[in-house]
């Protein structure tokens, strides 16, 4: 699977919009962006993905650069909820394993 | 919503000692994984299943780990000879053919003592 890049942490404000960056420069053309995240003490929970369109659903949107090279998840309005570690991984096909990296770990202040 | 279940929440075991750790995934997924996470790590893989067979594992996986699904509805992994390294949270996974969502149980809290 290829490389990402993520931020360490980053920091909002409740009811706040958050977006979470991610950079895979080496991405290939069968690849899917996918965001889990991994809220305390609980296993990874599916977000969102897509391959090149901009996506929407009831959690998240995400925005996937033209060039595909980076993407980035986008939190409408953060809740405290939301506090979790967010992980971009590429995977290019059915049954693979993910491959988690150390992920973004998001704060949210009341 | 279907959602895929582990048990137990928490097994403590002696160091040696064999422990199976079950889940349940999603009734008509088709591809089973299991997942570690030591305690303020990364999440890692360690074998992914598929037509009753093995289809992925990686090198954590060795020979004293075994996978299995028993019946229909069970998956589960089986550690042999559990060594302190062992302990950790282990996640099961599943997903079905597409759109290939892996979907995470809550995990089973291994502690080897």
């Amino acid at each position: 699977d290829a490389k990402t890049t993520q931020p360490n942490s980053m920091e909002s404000n409740e009811e706040e919009p958050v977006h979470l960056p991610c950079n895979h420069s080496t991405i290939s053309g069968t690849d899917y962006i996918h965001w889990y995240r991994q809220l305390p003490s609980q296993g990874p929970e599916y977000v969102i993905h897509g391959l090149t369109s901009n996506v929407n659903n009831r959690m998240a949107s995400l925005a996937i650069a033209e060039d595909r090279k980076s993407s980035t998840l986008i939190l409408h309005r953060a809740t405290l909820r939301d506090a979790a570690v967010y992980y971009c991984i590429l995977r290019a096909g059915y049954g693979q394993n993910f491959v988690f990296g150390p992920g973004t770990r998001l704060s949210v202040l009341p | 919503e279907p959602e895929v279940t582990q048990t137990p929440s928490h097994q403590v075991t002696q160091m040696g000692q064999e422990v199976i750790l079950r889940c349940v995934p999603i009734s008509n997924h088709l591809y089973f994984y299991w997942y570690r996470q030591i305690l303020g790590q990364k999440v890692e893989f360690l074998v992914s299943f598929y037509n009753n067979e093995i289809s992925e594992k990686s090198e954590i996986f060795d020979d004293q780990f075994s996978v299995e699904r028993p019946d229909g509805s069970n998956f589960t992994l089986k550690i042999r000879s559990t060594k302190l390294e062992d302990s950790a949270m282990y996640f099961c996974a599943s997903s079905d053919y597409f759109p290939d969502t892996q979907y995470f149980g809550p995990g089973t809290r291994l502690t080897v003592l």
